[in-house]
């Protein structure tokens, strides 16, 4: 069954300091994408980004990076040099195709704090 | 990605009545998702609006409490029936197949 979890609930940092929220899953399949959100104070969710299965590559845009790692089932992310538009909820999230289409679930979240 | 808008972007409704949330894209799309959120949660799916058939619901959704139309591939109603407290929430749509976009949200107290 899928399963994505956020363990941590609430983190808190000083403006500047880099920061990694981490995201463990599970599945049995072996073809599936897994996703980052932002859900500012305004409440819309954003698309950070998405990885198949296929795709161990890490990525970096700007100052976001995340790493994948199948052999630990995680998918990190990282903000470095945080800022305080930082400060959201961030879901990760693992999408699976069955004989409905894609599911997606989400993780619990991570509310960011970001202070100046 | 698809430009998706929602009304109403929030309400305040008597318990026992029924409101119709209206989900707009601006292009034609295969699959479109309808989340709940309820206060300081995650998103939980409602259900899969599926183009000229019923819906496909997840367990513990129904659909005579949470009707959906599709009635074409760039729009889709959710009806949250015979309110209560308990479905004030945020009410989500979102377009896939593979990476969901989302709506801005319909945020709705129920009294």
């Amino acid at each position: 069954a899928q399963k994505v979890t956020q363990a941590q609930t609430e983190i808190s940092v000083v403006e500047k300091e880099d920061v990694t929220l981490d995201c463990v899953y599970e599945t049995r399949d072996t073809t599936y994408y897994l996703f980052w959100y932002k859900q500012p104070p305004s409440g819309e969710l954003v698309f950070l980004i998405r990885r198949n299965s296929f795709d161990e590559q890490n990525e970096i845009s700007g100052r976001y990076s995340w790493n994948f790692q199948k052999s630990t089932s995680s998918f990190n992310f990282t903000i470095t040099a945080s800022q305080v538009v930082d400060s959201a909820v961030y879901f990760c999230a693992l999408s699976e195709f069955n004989t409905g289409g894609f599911k997606t679930i989400f993780g619990a979240g991570t509310r960011l704090f970001v202070k100046a | 990605s698809a430009v998706i808008s929602q009304k109403p972007s929030r309400d305040i409704c008597q318990r026992g009545t029924s409101l119709t949330i209206q989900c707009q894209v601006d292009s034609q799309v295969t699959m479109m998702f309808w989340y709940r959120q309820q206060p300081g949660q995650s998103l939980t799916l409602i259900a899969t609006a599926n183009q000229g058939s019923e819906a496909t619901y997840e367990s513990g959704f129904v659909i005579d409490k949470f009707p959906i139309s599709r009635p074409n591939l760039t729009f889709s109603t959710l009806t949250v029936s015979n309110m209560s407290p308990e479905d004030s929430s945020i009410y989500l749509c979102s377009v896939g197949p593979e990476t969901q976009y989302f709506g801005p949200g319909t945020r709705l107290l129920v009294l």
